[in-house]
């Protein structure tokens, strides 16, 4: 999947734990993008950044945090997990030329029980 | 913010048939229309996409054609095969840049043998 390793690909966890989700690419690709998908939701976007340490939010960001210090990795954080955050978790990467074209990783599936 | 839905949710098609999906946006300043192919267990993978200055886009058996003025596009598919069997899901960036795509709420299609 385009240089995109997610890690870990499944994880389960209980209300209220922290939980951080990875992504590491290696094609040095300036955009990294975390998105959740959810069954009638389509793909919506959590948060994304464009640069290291330059991180915006997305449409559903409440509960999230992100943190870039390295071009590579894109660390996604829930803080306090709960359960309406159970979902499948996907990365993407974009070389941000004319920029829109996304490659996504493998995702992780969350359960928050 | 941009809103896109996506029809039918479910498509189910004999193999050799074409397959139609239509997606329409509410963000006139969307100028980016992509679509993902999804199988099990994987990421979205880009399969075609159209910029807002083109009608119509084709790839071997995929097109896509785009109506700025009524604010839809449409995935073709011809000449269908077991292995076009995935949910498909379509996207549209709301006149922003940089990957931050707003996505329909996705099409299972079944090719039948």
């Amino acid at each position: 999947d385009a240089g995109i390793t997610q890690s870990p690909r499944h994880k389960v966890t209980e209300t209220g734990t922290p939980v951080t989700l990875r992504c590491h690419q290696t094609e040095n690709h300036r955009y990294m993008y975390w998105y959740r998908q959810d069954p009638g939701h389509g793909l919506r976007l959590i948060h994304y950044s464009y640069g290291v340490k330059d991180t915006d939010k997305g449409e559903v960001s409440d509960g999230y945090s992100v943190s870039r210090s390295k071009t590579e990795d894109f660390l996604l954080t829930l803080e306090s997990a709960t359960s309406s955050q159970t979902s499948v978790y996907f990365c993407a990467i974009s070389d941000g030329q004319g920029g829109e074209k996304l490659f996504f990783g493998s995702g992780t599936q969350l359960s928050v029980l | 913010g941009e809103n896109v839905e996506q029809h039918p949710s479910t498509l189910s098609v004999q193999e050799g048939d074409s397959a139609v999906i239509k997606c329409t946006y509410s963000d006139s300043a969307s100028n980016y229309f992509p679509w993902y192919k999804q199988e099990l267990g994987k990421g979205p993978q880009l399969i075609i996409d159209i910029r807002s200055n083109v009608g119509e886009k084709k790839d071997q058996r995929i097109a896509v054609t785009l109506n700025k003025t009524a604010k839809h596009f449409s995935l073709h598919i011809t000449e269908t095969q077991p292995e076009d069997s995935a949910v498909y899901f379509c996207a549209a960036d709301g006149g922003t840049s940089y990957g931050k795509l707003t996505f329909g709420q996705g099409t299972i299609l079944t090719v039948h043998p």
